[in-house]
């Protein structure tokens, strides 16, 4: 039972706008939610998080919104460039230090 | 962050052999993770160590059989398998008291 989810597998954006990702979780425990992003040939990397005690969490060009009622969050680059070409991973804690994923969304910037 | 290494990077193999996947994490962490990457799925958790003693199978078949001789090291064992379970291997590392890891490159096993 895939608990967290992220229903667009794919982007497409032009070089310098916005890059928006969403995640949908379903377990109402998760108080803990992180992006990583992934390029082909590598791990996944740590990029941004955000604990179920805020709503917003930035990072230079990285911010991350945690919608709880909806149980959804967002992940916004802006301006997007051509290095953030990669794949993006949802994932979510219920604080017992064991992460779920979503399949991930694969983002291609345009020039 | 770096400091996760995984060897090899590539690894084809029979379903009659025994191969082994390697982790290895200079970070000074005290967790370990192992993970199954199937193409355009989510990260499968396999098996969780803290402290060197395993806390986690995730209901994993035993033709899987991990090994983390200390905090810093961890190994795959693979003995029989099968062509489904050919994917990317990733190994992961956590500090104390955080729900952040920190990905190796992975392996990509391949069973003929």
């Amino acid at each position: 039972d895939q608990q967290v989810k992220q229903n667009s597998p794919s982007l497409s954006v032009q070089e310098g706008r916005i890059s928006i990702l969403n995640c949908d979780y379903t377990n109402s425990m998760f108080d803990y939610f992180l992006w990583y992003k992934k390029y082909p040939a590598e791990g996944p990397t740590f990029l941004i998080s955000i604990s179920s005690i805020k709503d917003k969490n930035e990072d230079g060009r990285f911010t991350v919104f945690l919608n709880k009622s909806a149980k959804h969050l967002s992940l916004h680059i802006v301006p997007s460039q051509p290095g953030d070409s990669a794949v993006y991973f949802c994932a979510a804690s219920a604080g017992d230090y064991k992460l779920s994923f979503g399949a991930g969304t694969t983002v291609t910037v345009r020039a | 962050e770096t400091g996760v290494t995984q060897t090899p990077r590539h690894l084809v193999m029979g379903m009659t052999n025994k191969k082994s996947l390697k982790c290895e994490q200079h970070l000074g962490h005290n967790a370990m993770y192992w993970y199954k990457q199937s193409a355009k799925k989510p990260l499968e958790l396999m098996f969780v160590y803290n402290f060197k003693e395993q806390t986690e199978n995730n209901s994993v078949p035993s033709r899987f059989s991990p090994e983390c001789p200390n905090s810093s090291h961890l190994f795959l064992h693979l003995h029989t398998l099968q062509p489904e379970d050919s994917a990317l291997y990733l190994c992961a590392s956590r500090p104390g008291q955080t729900d952040t890891q920190y990905f190796g490159p992975g392996t990509r096993l391949t069973v003929l």
